[in-house]
């Protein structure tokens, strides 16, 4: 089993549709929760970043961390075919960290 | 815009062959990372550099593959022998100052091992 794990999908819906993309972790170590979206033939791009457990909200996303669960998501409201992407979530541990261990990405298609 | 790139974009060779994988981190990053995004899954750490100095390597794959920054700005990446199992996508991040900094990443070199 892998440490991090994320459906790949591929999820498709309708324009203006809500969007919940999620990830579950097996490490406890992990305190620092990213989310990336990664258009085709281009890096990540840092979306959200979130410390411990809670909510953090930005526009249209809003990514949720549950550490007793250990599984985080991520909201799109309104979604736009530019959300089309694959979105990637990340995590490390302590404050001193650097390591980003990924799950393996969901692809998104918003339809207009 | 100055960010992340990387060159070439599009690498083909044949089992066998060395290749040189070159990273243009964000002028006045510190910190620059490697890593390997086999088709279909998430980028998986290589190695880190502060400065000029390669602080962590644990996550080459085989000693086919060496990765250096001698001057502390551009890196090299690069594989001897390459073997079909190293088609990927070789992606490299920069961070300003400390290395849990945001990482910024570039477009990425496609290598495709014949």
């Amino acid at each position: 089993q892998k440490e991090v794990e994320q459906d790949p999908g591929p999820l498709s819906v309708p324009e203006g549709a809500i969007v919940s993309l999620n990830c579950t972790y097996s490490n406890s170590a992990f305190q620092y929760f990213m989310w990336y979206r990664q258009y085709s033939r281009k890096g990540p791009e840092l979306l959200m970043y979130t410390y411990s457990s809670g909510n953090k909200e930005d526009g249209r996303f809003t990514a949720q961390v549950d550490k007793s669960s250990k599984y985080i998501s991520l909201f799109i409201r309104d979604s736009q075919p530019s959300d089309s992407a694959t979105y990637l979530c990340a995590m490390r541990s302590g404050a001193g960290s650097y390591q980003l261990t990924f799950g393996k990405g969901t692809k998104l298609s918003v339809i207009p | 815009g100055a960010g992340v790139s990387q060159s070439p974009r599009y690498k083909v060779a044949k089992r066998g062959q060395d290749v040189a994988l070159r990273c243009d981190p964000i002028s006045g990053h510190v910190s620059l990372f490697w890593y390997q995004q086999a088709l279909g899954q998430g980028p998986e750490f290589l190695t880190y550099f502060q400065n000029e100095a390669q602080l962590d390597k644990s996550g080459l794959p085989s000693d086919r593959f060496f990765a250096e920054r001698p001057e502390g700005s551009v890196s090299t990446l690069k594989i001897q022998r390459t073997q079909q199992e190293d088609s990927a996508v070789y992606l490299c991040a920069s961070s300003l100052g400390q290395a849990f900094n945001e990482q910024f990443f570039g477009p990425g070199t496609r290598l495709t091992v014949l």
